[in-house]
């Protein structure tokens, strides 16, 4: 089955840094990778998708790249800020009635 | 903006006592998962369903889990005898097909 490891576990931060959190997957036909924020004591919430027939997507300070040929994809945050403070976590599937696979997450912290 | 529903959203229970918790879908969705999250490993998928169908529920311990869908608007996740040991936050998500999930808000479970 697939298998997704995510790094680092925790990542600090001074506000307006940059954040990329990596993640790996094994199983070359996942072509959907999503990533997903989750705030302290809330809900996971999809934040940005990328799908395995573009290279990059952006929205707004985040984006997501993807290597199809390494096997890896990577969430970009820039100009970080204190509400950019989560936990987050990267996933991959193969789309259509398979279940996504998620990694262990990712603690982020913003320094104001 | 519609959103899945979880009942509770806190439980408190002795050992041994039954446990059930609910979730309602986003109307149109067919896919259904339940995951169990903790610190020690993350999130884990307890069951899934696709059209009120269950596909996948080897993550489930059988002998005191279960998870039905009796309709459309509604999944359980039923424990019976609970443990300590099950005390974790329970998320439902729903989906249409299983690339993008949207997850309820947990019910948090405490097992004395």
């Amino acid at each position: 089955g697939e298998n997704v490891e995510q790094h680092p576990s925790t990542l600090s931060v001074q506000e307006g840094d940059s954040a990329v959190i990596k993640c790996t997957y094994s199983d070359s036909a996942s072509n959907y990778f999503p990533w997903y924020k989750q705030e302290l004591g809330k809900r996971p919430q999809l934040i940005i998708d990328i799908r395995s027939n573009v290279g990059e997507k952006k929205d707004q300070r985040i984006a997501v790249t993807l290597n199809k040929t390494a096997k890896h994809f990577s969430l970009h945050i820039t100009e970080t800020q204190p509400e950019d403070s989560a936990v987050y976590f990267c996933a991959a599937s193969k789309g259509g009635s398979y279940i996504p696979t998620f990694g262990r997450g990712t603690s982020l912290i913003v320094h104001p | 903006d519609a959103r899945v529903t979880q009942t509770p959203r806190d439980k408190v229970t002795e050992m041994g006592q039954e446990v059930t918790m609910r979730c309602q879908p986003i109307l149109g969705h067919n896919t259904v998962f339940w995951y169990r999250q903790t610190m020690m490993q993350g999130l884990e998928l307890l069951a899934y369903f696709r059209n009120r169908a269950p596909l996948d529920d080897s993550g489930m311990p059988k002998d005191r889990f279960s998870a039905e869908m009796p309709d459309a608007t509604l999944a359980t996740l039923k424990i019976q005898p609970s443990e300590p040991r099950d005390s974790a936050v329970y998320f439902c998500a729903s989906g249409a097909g299983a690339d993008t999930q949207y997850f309820g808000p947990g019910t948090r479970l405490t097992v004395l």
